[in-house]
């Protein structure tokens, strides 16, 4: 079993609508959750981190964690085209305090 | 405030041929790792360092040196230069649970 595992995509979206993206993880004892953005050519850039069950919003994201399911996701709001990008999920694992990186899942926002 | 600088963004390799890929901090982070990217396969650990003196391998080592003299500079050396290692490559710190902050990367090629 992958460490986190992602759907590669492409999901598209139409502006304006809720992208949901999904991420399963194996380490059941990971404690740190993370999403990245990162533009076609770019690095990179934290936009997302959690710790604890539930949800945590930051304007128009949302990190959703179940450990008791080992499943993070990122809801984006009013979705924007300025939001097509590859969204990485990362986890932190207890075994090693090592971050994981997901392959990533493509978003394209339909204006 | 830089944040995290590498150098060179491109560059083109022939086989055989070393080089050395550099990368700088001024965010006084212990924390440094170098990652790299395939197309459609994810960010993967090369090295990793968790202060000067200190340096580790991470999952895909084979093929690369590291050094970490300073808290600021975490430079990752190829020696002999093979068509596998075409990849972007993106070092990255880490203060605390919060996550890292990429460099803009460096797109190697090796012909």
């Amino acid at each position: 079993q992958k460490e986190v595992e992602q759907n590669s995509g492409p999901l598209s979206v139409p502006e304006g609508a809720i992208a949901s993206l999904n991420c399963t993880y194996s380490d059941r004892g990971s404690q740190s959750f993370f999403w990245y953005r990162q533009y076609s050519g770019k690095s990179p850039e934290l936009i997302m981190f959690i710790y604890s069950n539930g949800d945590k919003e930051d304007g128009r994201f949302t990190a959703q964690l179940n450990k008791a399911s080992q499943y993070v996701s990122l809801l984006i709001r009013d979705s924007q085209p300025s939001d097509s990008a590859t969204y990485l999920c990362a986890v932190e694992t207890n075994r090693d305090d090592k971050i994981i990186f997901g392959k990533g899942t493509r978003l394209h926002i339909l204006p | 405030n830089a944040g995290v600088t590498q150098t060179p963004k491109f560059r083109i390799l022939k086989i055989g041929q070393s080089m050395t890929l550099q990368c700088t901090q001024d965010m006084n982070h212990n924390y440094m790792y170098w990652y790299r990217q395939d197309p459609g396969m994810g960010l993967k650990l090369i090295y990793y360092s968790v202060g000067a003196g200190i340096t580790d391998k991470g999952e895909v080592p084979n093929g690369y040196n590291v050094s970490r003299s300073t808290t600021e500079d975490f430079p990752l050396r190829l020696e002999l230069a093979a068509p596998s290692q075409t990849s972007v490559y993106f070092c990255a710190t880490q203060a605390g649970n919060y996550g890292y902050t990429f460099g803009s990367g460096t797109r190697l090629t090796v012909v």
